[in-house]
């Protein structure tokens, strides 16, 4: 059975550095994984898909990459700012059953 | 703005009764999903619908029942609530159930049964 791993569970990290998130899965079989973005009590906002035969999705100061092999995936975020204080989720599409799996997420502080 | 609206917003609810949480869309997405959120645990599908007419189970469907009547509308019903049931739902959408389509999410519903 797929499982989505995200540690940590919180982190909290100083205005202005760069930070990476992780996201690992047990299954390599996957038609893609996405990135999503969850403020307190909000619903979530899909930020970077990537595809299984893609390696990496930017967007902005957001980059996704993805290594199918070794089950892992990372969001990179560039000079981090206030606003980016959120949990963030990590899901991938199984081949098998099709249904969509989320990780638990990252709660992300950044610190003025 | 176009999007999933979910109401109510939040509910408390004596353990035993009906309660239907509504889910529309407004992007004329083929697919709509129920997930429930709980701490430690994380989202979990209850059931799903890939097209207008069509519903299926989830990971977690016992206690719930859903209809998709039409393209829009998605609700969910409880039809004797349980303590157990207190959690956030969101309703979810995505344009076919294509393999690389994005999810779009609703706000949630926060219920709490007593």
């Amino acid at each position: 059975k797929q499982e989505v791993t995200q540690i940590p569970a919180a982190l909290s990290v100083p205005e202005g550095e760069n930070l990476v998130l992780n996201c690992s899965f047990t299954d390599s079989a996957i038609y893609n994984l996405q990135w999503f973005r969850q403020d307190p009590g909000k619903g979530l906002t899909s930020l970077l898909l990537i595809q299984s035969s893609q390696r990496e999705q930017t967007s902005g100061r957001l980059n996704a990459s993805l290594d199918k092999s070794s089950g892992r995936s990372t969001l990179y975020i560039a000079a981090s700012q206030p606003g980016d204080s959120a949990t963030y989720l990590c899901a991938v599409r199984p081949h098998r059953d099709d249904k969509i799996i989320f990780g638990k997420g990252t709660r992300l502080h950044i610190l003025p | 703005i176009a999007g999933i609206t979910q109401a109510p917003t939040s509910q408390i609810l004596a353990a035993g009764r009906r309660m239907t949480l509504r889910c529309t869309q407004d992007m004329r997405h083929n697919a709509m999903y129920w997930y429930r959120q709980d701490l430690g645990l994380g989202l979990r599908l209850i059931h799903y619908s890939n097209t207008a007419g069509t519903t299926g189970k989830g990971e977690v469907p016992d206690g719930y029942s859903v209809s998709r009547a039409n393209t829009d509308d998605f609700p969910l019903t409880l039809a004797s609530a349980v303590p157990s049931q207190t959690s956030v739902y969101f309703c979810a959408s995505s344009r076919t159930t294509g393999p690389n389509e994005k999810l779009f999410f609703g706000s949630g519903t926060q219920l709490s049964v007593l």
